[in-house]
């Protein structure tokens, strides 16, 4: 069974702060995604990394897929109170059919 | 954009009753999941199929059928719903390697 950790569960910081959130595993996978999700909606895709050691950016949102393509990271740069929600990876071992998905990290930006 | 609709965003159903969420996608994709999401507990699989009339159970399949007769529509059935299966239902559907989700529907079983 592969099994998604992320740290931390809860971040809380003031606006205009930089953060870390971690997406750590002992399986290799062949694709990882990170979602945000708000209160009461569906998580929405963020990016998808796909290849060890990738770097993609969106915006103020750098995330990185782990060269050995078992850790993933997400930074924010200057966090926003917009950028408050749930924040989910999810990885694809293999040719698996099902996503396996880390337990999530609640963000609060404070204004 | 992909588009993900599920039937209600909120329902209200009573022990007993047999409910049915449907969920549709426009964008032709061969699987689709059918999860729900608890505080404490995150997102769990309760079905999932990757072809017209093909199902496979996730990791918490009791008191939930699955129906999937078009390709593009999924739907989840409780047969007969108990206040334990109160909870926000998530549909998604993928290709390779993104996956989308739907709305969400907030189901309240009294």
């Amino acid at each position: 069974t592969q099994l998604l950790e992320q740290s931390p569960q809860f971040l809380s910081i003031q606006e205009g702060e930089n953060l870390t959130v971690y997406c750590n595993s002992s399986s290799v996978f062949s694709s990882l995604q990170w979602y945000r999700q708000e209160p009461g909606e569906g998580p929405v895709l963020l990016v998808t990394v796909v290849t060890g050691g990738e770097v993609k950016k969106l915006k103020r949102l750098t995330f990185q897929f782990g060269d050995a393509r078992k850790d993933s990271s997400l930074h924010i740069t200057a966090a926003q109170p917009g950028d408050t929600g749930l924040y989910l990876c999810a990885g694809r071992a293999g040719s698996a059919r099902q996503l396996t998905f880390g337990s999530g990290t609640q963000l609060t930006v404070l204004p | 954009d992909v588009k993900v609709t599920q039937s209600s965003r909120y329902l209200v159903k009573r022990t007993g009753e047999k409910v049915f969420l449907e969920c549709v996608q426009d964008m032709d994709h061969e699987n689709m999941f059918w999860y729900r999401q608890d505080p404490g507990l995150g997102l769990r699989l309760i079905y999932f199929s990757y072809d017209v009339k093909m199902k496979e159970k996730g990791d918490i399949p009791e008191g939930y059928s699955v129906s999937r007769e078009k390709k593009e529509r999924f739907s989840l059935i409780l047969e007969s719903a108990s206040t334990n299966q109160t909870s926000m239902y998530l549909c998604a559907s993928r290709r390779d390697y993104e996956q989308y989700f739907g709305p969400g529907t907030r189901l309240t079983v009294t």
